[in-house]
């Protein structure tokens, strides 16, 4: 199994400012994602991370708002860019374990954003 | 397009009585279907997934491909089943998540 690490868990930012958000797993995964949760909300997908490469966005998500880095197989960032309050979310870490069998597929305890 | 359905934002029910979470799906392909729980101020964990074809905590699911359904069921239920349950669909392994129904189950 992969355990996934999340920093910052809750902050609270100010309109216009930018935050980075961290994952750090403990073990080498094929594959990491970054999704929100907005209040009463279900999850969606932001992007994937790709190791060594670009992001893939999905739709209704670009680059400038949301880059994504992700420098090796264990470690990830997301920037939540010239944050409004629309952007007050949870945001979720997940990883696919590529050693198990199976595509289990685990998530971080989230970070909680609130933009004020 | 790709999609999951839960019908039911809130589902409640007494201690002792069945439990049907409801997870209808759309996928042009061969699906992966998962339930996940997030019990209140933890993380989101896999619950179970239907290639394992397990009962996980009571809980199992079939999949119906006619219905393209993929329902919870627990013949009966927990307060400690009292949770947010998500359906999910792995496309190519990211998920694409249902809304999720919240379960509470009253003593």
């Amino acid at each position: 199994s992969a355990v996934i690490s999340q920093k910052p868990s809750r902050d609270i930012c100010q309109r216009g400012t930018s935050l980075t958000i961290q994952c750090q797993v403990d073990s080498q995964v094929t594959m990491m994602f970054w999704y929100r949760q907005q209040p009463g909300q279900s999850l969606t997908l932001i992007a994937t991370a790709n190791q060594g490469s670009e992001a893939t966005y999905e739709s209704g998500f670009v680059i400038d708002k949301f880059p994504i880095s992700r420098p090796n197989l264990t470690f990830s960032t997301l920037t939540v860019s010239n944050m409004s309050p629309e952007d007050s979310s949870i945001y979720l870490c997940s990883a696919v374990d590529s050693l198990s069998s199976g595509n289990t597929i685990y998530f971080g305890e989230g970070s909680w954003l609130t933009v004020v | 397009a790709q999609r999951v359905t839960q019908p039911e934002k809130l589902l409640s029910v007494f201690k002792g009585a069945p439990v049907e979470l409801k997870c209808n799906y759309s996928y042009s392909g061969s699906p992966e279907l998962f339930w996940y729980v997030q019990y209140s101020r933890q993380r989101l964990q896999l619950l179970l997934r239907h290639i394992s074809r397990e009962s996980i905590k009571g809980f199992t699911a079939d999949l119906n491909k006619g219905e393209t359904s993929f329902h919870l069921k627990k013949p009966f239920a927990q307060e400690e089943d009292s949770a947010m349950y998500y359906c999910a669909l792995s496309d190519t392994d990211k998920l694409i998540f249902g809304t999720g129904t919240r379960l509470q189950v009253f003593p």
